[in-house]
């Protein structure tokens, strides 16, 4: 596709429940990033991806959190046990790499809301 | 540690008037700034951007302003518009360095 896209766009579970949430990244990007927004906050960092080096994880707030991306392709990021707390839009974003120049084009989010 | 900050997290001015949004980092490492537009209910948008070999980009109504010395940047618009109001998101990376996000600053430009 021509842009980043997150499925689902909007995700209601109960509380206690795994949710996963997608993401496709640009053809050929080869970083990957997921954000939170929780109302009324600002980018929460979540996690990075840089090609095959391990991810930089120092963003995910509980080990209930995990992602996942196989090589330059799409990523998935898991809640595990949702907490009410967990309620916030995710964002992903891909670029070409980091450097300069590099801009990150972001997806619509998955807006996730725990009942 | 947050490395971008934007320490005003909401911003009013009147339509016409200039806009200037503020982000203050604490890498010196970073040599590429950015700024992002966000409306409720979507993902940000790219704006403009500025390398650490200049001071100045301008782009239409927006110009952003880079003082390395001061670790600042700042984004200007001009003249503001009602459909400016969006929260504005600065941006910070470089070489081996991700892209670091500051807060975000609720812009509400009134008519």
């Amino acid at each position: 596709g021509a842009g980043v896209s997150q499925s689902p766009s909007n995700k209601v579970t109960e509380k206690g429940k795994d949710v996963e949430l997608r993401c496709d990244p640009i053809s050929g990007h080869t970083a990957l990033y997921w954000y939170r927004q929780r109302l009324g906050q600002g980018l929460e960092f979540l996690i990075y991806f840089q090609g095959n080096s391990a991810p930089d994880k120092s963003g995910l707030p509980s080990d209930r959190f995990s992602a996942e991306r196989t090589g330059e392709s799409v990523s998935t990021l898991t809640i595990q046990r949702t907490q009410q707390e967990d309620s916030a839009v995710y964002l992903c974003a891909s670029t070409f790499s980091f450097g300069t120049g590099t801009q990150a084009f972001f997806g619509q989010g998955t807006r996730l809301t725990v009942v | 540690d947050q490395q971008v900050k934007q320490n005003s997290p909401s911003l009013s001015v009147q339509e016409g008037r200039i806009s200037i949004l503020n982000c203050d980092y604490t890498n010196s490492m970073f040599d590429y700034f950015l700024w992002y537009k966000k409306y409720p209910a979507e993902g940000p948008t790219f704006l403009i951007s500025i390398s650490s070999i200049k001071d100045k980009n301008e782009d239409g109504r927006f110009t952003v302003f880079l003082n390395k010395s001061a670790k600042h940047l700042s984004l200007h618009i001009v003249p503001s518009q009602p459909g400016d109001s969006a929260v504005y998101f600065c941006a910070a990376g470089g070489s081996n360095y991700k892209l670091t996000f500051g807060k975000g600053t609720l812009l509400t430009v009134n008519p």
